[in-house]
């Protein structure tokens, strides 16, 4: 398995732009997770969904965050406009039960 | 509000030695508790997972161990080899089932040197 795959790897913007990023899950999974790490804040979980329905989105931050999941086998966060203090690194991860297997994250630069 | 906290931040060994990592949290109505690894650059990769209701897990050289009721919880990590250099999160499920949300803690960088 190629485990979870997460799209772009790097992202720059500029402020007011919007970004995409996207999640494949491992095949299997019934629930896929959204993280955001910092520096400051260490990592935070965004939102989750188990068998593709949101169920916590109480870690998005404000309105201009949006997570869709369509079906079982991806997942967009969008951020629109992007602000400079949403630079980070964003992680995806899928989990079949108890233990979450993570992608290798997007480094988000929004200048 | 659940709290989690891992002292020290970083830690420098000489190879060979064995270390342990804390991880302090505030509310002990926990489903259970992973610790993982992350390389620089890297996502998250799950080591070990205690239920609640255990007091230990090993796996080769790394042993977890959980006393629910201080809120705590240690990484032993025996005869540390230079590969071993990471950073370790341990990170709480809250609540009663699977479904509760993992908190983080902040981390211990671990730099083993040859």
């Amino acid at each position: 398995d190629a485990g979870v795959i997460q799209s772009p790897r790097h992202e720059v913007t500029e402020m007011g732009q919007e970004v995409t990023l996207r999640c494949k899950p491992i095949s299997g999974h019934n629930s896929l997770f959204w993280y955001r790490q910092t520096m400051m804040r260490g990592l935070e979980l965004l939102i989750y969904f188990n068998n593709n329905v949101p169920i916590d989105d109480s870690g998005m931050p404000e309105d201009r965050f949006s997570a869709k999941m369509p079906n079982a086998s991806f997942s967009t966060l969008k951020i629109q406009p992007s602000e400079p203090r949403d630079s980070a690194v964003y992680f995806c991860a899928s989990s079949p039960k108890e233990t979450q297997y993570f992608g290798p994250g997007t480094r988000l630069l929004v200048l | 509000k659940q709290e989690v906290t891992q002292i020290p931040a970083a830690l420098s060994v000489p190879e060979g030695e064995n270390l342990v990592l804390n991880c302090s949290f505030t509310d002990s109505a926990i489903y259970n508790l992973q610790w993982f690894r992350q390389d620089p650059g890297k996502g998250l990769t799950s080591l070990l997972l205690i239920q609640s209701s255990q007091r230990e897990q090993t796996s080769g050289r790394l042993n977890a161990s959980l006393d629910k009721s201080s809120g705590r919880s240690t990484l032993y990590i025996a005869a540390s080899q230079p590969g071993d250099s990471a950073t370790y999160l341990c990170a709480v499920r809250r609540g009663s089932s699977n479904t509760g949300k993992l908190i983080f803690g902040q981390g211990t960088t671990l730099q083993v040197k040859p």
